[in-house]
């Protein structure tokens, strides 16, 4: 596609089920980076892909939440036994560079997760 | 950890005005890049302009240009001849040499027509 898309746009969870969110990055970008922004805050990294690998997971809050990229382009952040706390818009954000220092990061629209 | 500071919550323009947005970050490295990204409301982020710590002259993209003062550890954005459009929330991002970005809590910007 022409930009990253995510899916689902919008998810609403009771207090203790799993959720799955998906991200598409753009066609052959090599990077992935996954946010959370709260609401009224900046996003915040949780983790960073670069193909398959996850380089980088040290912004992830806690064991219940996991990312893959097995395949290295679609992505997967799962979010086990939801809490209110998680509620949050999570962003993904795809580059076509590996670790490039110059590289622009293009966001997707985010999925708004709201646990009740 | 780097992190990053914009203390202005709201800013308000009129229409072809010039409003300048403030943004300081704290780091210990030496190379960096440093980000002006605009969020619409209910839509993605995207670029504004951008950065490189190692290089003195100032970015500039068309209206938008920075003021980036490196001993400071100040980066701010002036939006010359501002536009209904321009109308959003700004976010200033640090990005560090190990991919990580860090970013600024935001400043919502409203352009008075």
């Amino acid at each position: 596609g022409a930009g990253v898309s995510q899916s689902p746009r919008y998810k609403v969870a009771k207090r203790g089920q799993d959720v799955a969110l998906r991200c598409d990055p753009i066609s052959g970008h090599v990077s992935l980076f996954w946010y959370q922004q709260a609401l009224g805050q900046g996003p915040e990294f949780l983790t960073y892909f670069q193909n398959e690998a996850q380089l980088d997971k040290s912004g992830l809050p806690s064991d219940r939440f996991f990312a893959e990229r097995p395949e290295g382009s679609v992505s997967t952040l799962k979010i086990q036994r939801t809490q209110q706390e998680d509620s949050a818009v999570y962003l993904c954000a795809s580059s076509s560079l590996a670790g490039d220092f110059t590289d622009t990061q293009y966001f997707g629209p985010g999925t708004r997760l709201t646990v009740l | 950890a780097q992190t990053v500071t914009q203390s202005q919550p709201e800013m308000s323009v009129q229409e072809a005005e010039t409003v300048t947005l403030s943004c300081t970050y704290d780091t210990s490295e030496s190379d960096y890049y440093l980000f002006w990204y605009k969020q619409p409301p209910s839509r993605q982020m995207i670029l504004v302009i951008r950065q490189e710590a190692y290089k003195q002259q100032n970015a500039t993209e068309n209206r938008f240009s920075v003021n980036f003062q490196k001993a400071a550890k100040s980066f701010s954005l002036k939006i010359s001849d501002s536009q209904l459009g321009d109308a959003a929330m700004y976010f200033c991002a640090y990005r560090s040499f190990g991919n990580q970005f860090y970013f600024g809590t935001g400043t919502s910007l409203t352009v008075i027509p």
